[in-house]
């Protein structure tokens, strides 16, 4: 069965800094899609990057980016320039077809 | 972006009645559905996968006679809480796929049930 595993329930932040959660997986899967959501406190879940299994560039999306090491089986986002409004949860998850299997989350607090 | 429209946003039940929450596609057909629950501060934990046409597919451990599902249109599915208890207080969310595209999922804006 595939497990996702976030190791840290709480991070901080300064303001206009960097901050990395950390993501690992297991699977016996191939072929397989990554995410990164974003749950703020309205509890809506927002797609903040994704990635593709097959594909050795890691994704990027503004001030958000991951570094996707398949063989270790880790998939870290990183937050630059952190805002106010990037506060929340944030979920790692995983998609094998046609189930997802989502981390138990990281709370990220910011800073002023 | 697809949107997932999910209805009510809050409802309060006292215990003993049903409560029906849905899951609409807005502007894709959705062949299939997921309904999750979170619990205060944890993650979304999968209870079924609501198939258009058929049966729901349950996860271990989650009752199908409690938890209703009724997927029968592509663009609407329903989840049935029966004889509401006040263990089933919790947040319930349902995203859908665009079908044949491997895309992330796209969910509603869940639904707080509280069972007085």
């Amino acid at each position: 069965a595939q497990t996702v595993t976030q190791s840290q329930p709480e991070m901080s932040v300064q303001e206009a800094e960097t901050v990395t959660l950390s993501c690992t997986y297991d699977t016996s899967e191939s072929d397989y899609y990554l995410f990164w959501y974003k749950q703020p406190p309205s509890r809506q879940m927002i797609l903040v990057i994704r990635q593709e299994a097959y594909k050795q560039q890691n994704a990027t999306e503004n001030r958000f980016s991951v570094n996707f090491q398949k063989a270790a089986k880790s998939f870290s986002l990183k937050i630059s320039d952190s805002q106010l409004g990037d506060a929340a949860m944030y979920f790692c998850a995983y998609r094998s077809p046609p189930y997802m299997r989502f981390g138990a989350g990281t709370r990220l607090t910011v800073k002023p | 972006g697809a949107v997932v429209s999910q209805h009510p946003s809050r409802v309060i039940c006292k215990s003993g009645t049903s409560v029906k929450i849905e899951c609409r596609s807005l502007d894709f057909q959705a062949t299939t559905m997921f309904w999750y629950r979170q619990f205060p501060k944890q993650s979304l934990m999968l209870m079924a996968t609501s198939n258009e046409g058929s049966k729901a597919t349950y996860e271990q451990g989650v009752e199908k006679d409690k938890f209703l599902i009724n997927h029968a249109s592509l663009t609407l599915s329903t989840l049935t809480v029966t004889s509401a208890h006040p263990e089933d207080s919790s947040f319930y969310i349902c995203s859908a796929r665009i079908p044949g595209l491997n895309t992330e999922a796209f969910f509603g804006q869940g639904t707080r049930l509280t069972v007085v």
